[in-house]
């Protein structure tokens, strides 16, 4: 079954801090993988999308990292801002599954002041 | 460039009824698929639409249903609504089928069942 699973559930860090959060696939076949972020009330918004071939890819202090052959990617927030209190969605699209997108659960994360 | 457009933003029916709900894509996306998001389930494929035909189905009853118009603009159904259809409905454009098109969602609809 194609799934995908986060970790953890929720963070509360403290603002300038740094942070990492997991995500585990079985989907396949495999064609690629995508983070979101997504405020509250908001649609998501993506942040990167990494194929079979790619295994790290930045956007401003987001950083995701795959490793295909594992199936894990990361996503680590650098110096974090108030304005990164959200919810961190992991997605993973199948090779033959057209604009099918299977979602994790998501990370809620909070940074405090 | 406008982003994808939903209506209504929200919207409260009553247990038996239906509802329907629109998405109007990025202008030039031809493929419009829906999303359902709940706090248990998270995100939920419900249907992908490209060029005014269904490709693809997620796990949901009959009772969800929807088409594309020839200018890309989609519309889900509901019918036979249940409390537990209360949710956040999502609808992403994206200029092409899968790959690694990036898709682009909409603010969504919040829908409330009573």
């Amino acid at each position: 079954k194609n799934q995908v699973e986060q970790s953890p559930q929720s963070l509360i860090i403290l603002e300038g801090k740094n942070c990492t959060l997991q995500c585990n696939y079985t989907v396949s076949p495999f064609s690629n993988l995508r983070w979101y972020k997504q405020d509250t009330g908001r649609g998501p918004v993506s942040l990167t999308i990494m194929t079979f071939s790619e295994n790290t890819k930045s956007n401003g202090r987001y950083t995701a990292t795959l490793d295909a052959d594992t199936k894990q990617s990361s996503l680590h927030i650098t110096a974090s801002q108030l304005s990164d209190s959200a919810s961190y969605i992991c997605v993973v699209s199948a090779y033959n599954q057209g604009g099918k997108l299977i979602f994790g659960q998501g990370t809620e994360l909070s940074v405090k002041p | 460039k406008a982003g994808v457009t939903q209506t209504p933003r929200y919207l409260i029916k009553t247990r038996g009824q239906q509802v329907t709900l629109s998405c109007s894509p990025i202008s030039g996306h031809r493929s419009v698929s829906w999303y359902q998001q709940t706090p248990g389930q998270g995100l939920q494929f419900l249907f992908e639409y490209f060029s005014e035909t269904q490709r693809n189905k997620g796990n949901f009853p009959g009772r969800f249903s929807g088409r594309q118009f020839s200018n890309s603009r989609s519309e889900m159904n509901v019918s036979t609504l249940e409390l537990g259809d209360s949710a956040l409905y999502l609808c992403a454009s994206s200029s092409l089928r899968g790959g690694n098109t990036e898709a682009f969602f909409g603010q969504g609809t919040r829908l409330t069942v009573v």
